[in-house]
């Protein structure tokens, strides 16, 4: 199983807003609405900010939302943060023997 | 609150073996699939395996099959990652994670660990 594709990078400025995409397959984010983005800080595990495609945790503010059209999800981050520079991942489930395949990461840089 | 506490890291020769393990707390850990990932120096995020709340059924990715044994101990409420054969490229951080939801609901990892770190090298 191939990772997803996503971009090696994207930046914006504070208050601005950046998307990310995320490209897989007709196998994989094409086949289910099992897409999840994570946050992952440096030395720090990853943190699940989208499930579901579109879904938050509890705790998670509401300018992050995500969606998906076809074999690619996007994940935009609204009014950036500071504490939004981080790495994302996303994930697609792929079935049983493919539970989770992620993408390739993007850094988002808060100029 | 949901703690996973991995431990079992450390330096290991190539053809070696190691014994992962996570201690978990604060959820019904018999009720949860549980997770591991790993994530190479530097590099992206790669699933390793999975296994179901009762231990009977377990998925591992191509790169780790045959050679890690994913298993838990739900008297322990803990689980385990057994790997063999290690090579260079093995050499990572390892996460263990829960799946969201139980049974057939949910496919993503809704809490992590904070990773060991193995290192395959002479």
């Amino acid at each position: 199983q191939s990772a997803l594709t996503q971009p090696p990078s994207a930046s914006g400025s504070p208050g601005q807003s950046v998307t990310i995409s995320c490209t897989g397959t007709s196998s994989d984010v094409g086949a289910y609405n099992y897409v999840s983005w994570y946050q992952q800080h440096p030395g720090k595990a990853p943190k699940v900010m989208i499930y579901e495609v579109s879904q938050r945790p509890s705790g998670v503010p509401d300018r992050f939302s995500g969606s998906k059209s076809g074999n690619t999800a996007s994940l935009t981050v609204s009014g950036l943060q500071a504490e939004d520079e981080a790495d994302y991942y996303c994930s697609a489930y792929a079935g049983s023997n493919n539970f989770c395949v992620f993408g390739t990461g993007t850094k988002v840089t808060v100029l | 609150e949901v703690q996973l506490v991995e431990s079992g890291g450390g330096l290991v020769q190539p053809g070696g073996s190691l014994r992962l393990s996570c201690a978990a707390s604060g959820f019904t850990f018999t009720t949860y699939a549980m997770n591991w990932v790993r994530q190479a120096p530097g590099k992206g995020l790669e699933w390793v395996s999975i296994i179901s709340p009762s231990g009977s059924t377990t998925y591992y990715a191509d790169s780790v099959k045959g050679r890690f044994t994913i298993s838990r101990d739900n008297s322990k409420n803990t689980l385990y990652l057994q790997m063999d054969s290690l090579r260079a490229e093995d050499t990572a951080i390892y996460y263990c994670a829960k799946k969201r939801g139980t049974g057939q609901t949910g496919r993503d990892l809704d809490s992590w660990g904070q990773g060991t770190l193995v290192t395959v090298s002479s």
